[in-house]
């Protein structure tokens, strides 16, 4: 079993619509969690990071952990067809050097 | 700041060859990463390097990759001979503290072993 799981999609979208996109994990040990965005042929560009339960929100965009239940979340709101993209949640250990990745969620937002 | 920059964009050689890739973090960042995707796969950690010390090299698949940081700065990471199965694209990612830092990624080099 992979340590962390993400909503496969794709998911296409209308512009201005409200997405949320969603990683399950099972390693109690996480303590920092990312999203990252990824345009085609470009490396993943960070979008939040957060550490304790709760939500954090910049801009359009919300991201929500529940360490209770292993589990985050990335809402946007009001979707742009800039949007489209790969998002990619990652996590890691408190004091730890590497991340663990999802496989990525694949967004497409139609004007 | 100039961000994490990597060489080659994309390189193609055929199986049997060495291929080197170099990565140069973000000045002043003492943690370096490498990570490979593979098709279909997930973003996968390789190794990483506090300055030019290997902190942790358990994601390297073999004694086949090879990965140095001389000095501390730039980072190569060589694959000798390369076999099909190391297609993927090679990202290298730096930060400033290990853990609790988010990190900064290249745009990766695609590596096609044909």
């Amino acid at each position: 079993q992979k340590e962390v799981e993400q909503d496969p999609g794709p998911l296409s979208v209308p512009e201005g619509a409200i997405v949320s996109l969603n990683c399950t994990y099972s390693n109690s040990a996480f303590q920092y969690f990312m999203w990252y965005r990824q345009y085609s042929r470009k490396g993943p560009e960070l979008l939040m990071y957060t550490y304790s339960s709760g939500n954090k929100e910049d801009g359009r965009f919300t991201a929500q952990v529940d360490k209770s239940s292993k589990y985050i979340s990335l809402f946007i709101r009001d979707s742009q067809p800039s949007d489209s993209a790969t998002y990619l949640c990652a996590m890691t250990r408190f004091n730890a050097g590497k991340s663990t990745f999802g496989d990525g969620t694949t967004l497409t937002v139609k004007p | 700041e100039a961000g994490v920059t990597q060489f080659p964009s994309h390189s193609v050689i055929e199986k049997g060859q060495t291929v080197t890739l170099r990565c140069d973090p973000i000045s002043g960042h003492d943690n370096l990463y490498w990570y490979r995707r593979v098709m279909g796969k997930e973003i996968k950690f390789l190794l990483h390097f506090v300055k030019e010390s290997k902190q942790d090299e358990s994601g390297m698949p073999n004694n086949r990759f090879l990965a140095e940081r001389t000095g501390g700065t730039y980072s190569t990471l060589k694959v000798q001979p390369a076999e099909l199965e190391d297609s993927g694209v090679y990202f290298c990612a730096s930060s400033q503290v290990q853990g609790s830092s988010p990190l900064h990624f290249g745009n990766g080099t695609r590596l096609t072993v044909t």
